[in-house]
Parts: structure tokens; C-alpha cells; sequence
């Protein structure tokens, strides 16, 4: 079967630096994604990951290993407005998305 | 430019009558998706079109009726509600199906089946 594994639940503070992890197992892989998902509103695009290694974009950097069935998103200097789910999302051999519940990230002054 | 509409916001609809979910975009994407969103679940996709005239089911598609008469428009209707419908309704579109395209989303339209 196809499984995705994030944290429900994280809580970090105002200004440091946060990751949240994600295993996933897919039938075939054909990269990953990571959306944003603030409370009542649409999921929005962050990054896509299809070779292993680093890809920084500003604050946040989305890290995959293909042979470990890893991904990490890296949020730095939080602020405020980064309280949201963060979406893990896998594609597997058909270009299918993947799409689990997500991590929910709570942001504390 | 406005990326992905969809109308309505929100919506009561009473258990047995019928409802269509509208959802336009102006990026000239060839594909198009619907999916619904439960509480503590992840998107499911309900269906979608690789390219105008074609359509095709996705996870959970019983219950729920696509057209792509044109590339812009993909509504979703509801033949017939139920109170298991009531969720929230997301419509995306993405350049290709089929490849590593990014998808992006309209606002969504919350639905509520009395």
C-alpha cells in the first residue's frame, strides 16, 4: 500500500528554526511535493523534490533521500503567519499525488 | 490574474436535492481536478480531466458527476446529496496530468448535507 508518516502535531516558537519530517512508501516515486494549508483555506505550493539533496528557497529548504523514503521541510526565523499544515506529497509511478493529513504547526510567541 | 474560482463559498443543502460545484481558472491549464477534504484526512480526489472532452474517476468518485465541455470550466455535481457529502470541496488545475506538475488550487467551497 501507499503510506505517508508526518508528526500531527507540532509546536514551535517565534523566530527559531523547526523540521518537520516525512516518510513515505509509494508504488514508483516520481518526486515529491510539499504544500502550505492555513486553517480554512486552500493548499498552496512550497517546493518540489525529485533528486536527493537540499533545495533552499528563502526561509524554508525541502530535503529528500529517495533510498530512505525521507523528505524534510525546513522552516527558518519563524514568524507568526507560519502557523498552517505542512503537506507531504509524494508521487508515485502514475504521477499520482499522494496526499496525507499533513503536520499541523503551531506557532508560539 | 484571478488563477482558480470557484462558486459558491459555501452552502446548507437539504439531503436529497441536487447541487453543482462551479470552478473556473484563466491559466490555460489542460488538467483539472476535484477533491474533497475531510477533517483529519488527507485530500481525496474525486475526479478529474486530463484535457477538455475527457474526464476520468478518482478515489472516490460515486455520487458525484464531472463535464469539461471547454478548458476553463469543471463543475462538479451532486445528483442527489447525502450528509456523508458534507465537506469541503477543493478544485485544481495544473499545466499536465501525468507528469511532475505543480497543481494549484481555488479557495474552496464548503458544503453542509442536512
Amino acid at each position: 500500500g501507499q503510506n505517508i508518516d508526518q508528526p500531527t502535531e507540532m509546536t514551535a516558537t517565534e523566530g527559531a528554526i523547526v523540521q518537520i519530517n516525512c516518510t513515505y512508501q509509494t508504488s514508483g516515486f516520481n518526486g515529491l511535493f510539499w504544500y502550505q494549508q492555513h486553517a480554512g483555506e486552500a493548499p498552496t505550493f512550497l517546493s518540489y523534490n525529485v533528486l536527493d539533496g537540499l533545495e533552499e528557497k528563502g526561509r524554508f529548504s525541502s530535503f529528500l533521500s529517495r533510498s530512505k523514503g525521507y523528505s524534510y521541510l525546513l522552516l527558518k526565523e519563524l514568524q507568526m503567519k507560519d502557523s498552517a499544515s505542512y503537506l507531504c506529497v509524494p508521487l508515485d509511478s502514475n504521477y499520482q499525488l499522494i496526499w496525507g493529513a499533513g503536520t499541523k504547526l503551531i506557532i508560539k510567541p | 490574474t484571478a488563477g482558480i474560482t470557484q462558486a459558491p463559498t459555501s452552502q446548507i443543502l437539504a439531503a436529497g436535492r441536487s447541487m453543482t460545484l462551479r470552478c473556473t481558472q484563466d491559466m490555460r491549464h489542460n488538467a483539472m481536478y476535484w477533491y474533497r477534504q475531510d477533517l483529519g484526512l488527507g485530500l481525496r480526489l474525486i475526479h478529474y480531466s486530463n484535457t477538455a472532452g475527457t474526464t476520468g474517476k478518482g478515489e472516490v468518485p460515486d455520487g458525484y458527476s464531472v463535464s469539461r465541455a471547454n478548458t476553463d470550466d469543471f463543475p462538479l455535481t451532486l445528483a442527489s446529496a447525502v450528509p456523508s457529502q458534507t465537506s469541503v470541496y477543493f478544485c485544481a488545475s495544473s499545466d499536465n496530468r501525468g507528469q511532475a506538475d505543480t497543481q494549484y488550487f481555488g479557495p474552496g467551497t464548503r458544503l453542509t448535507v442536512l
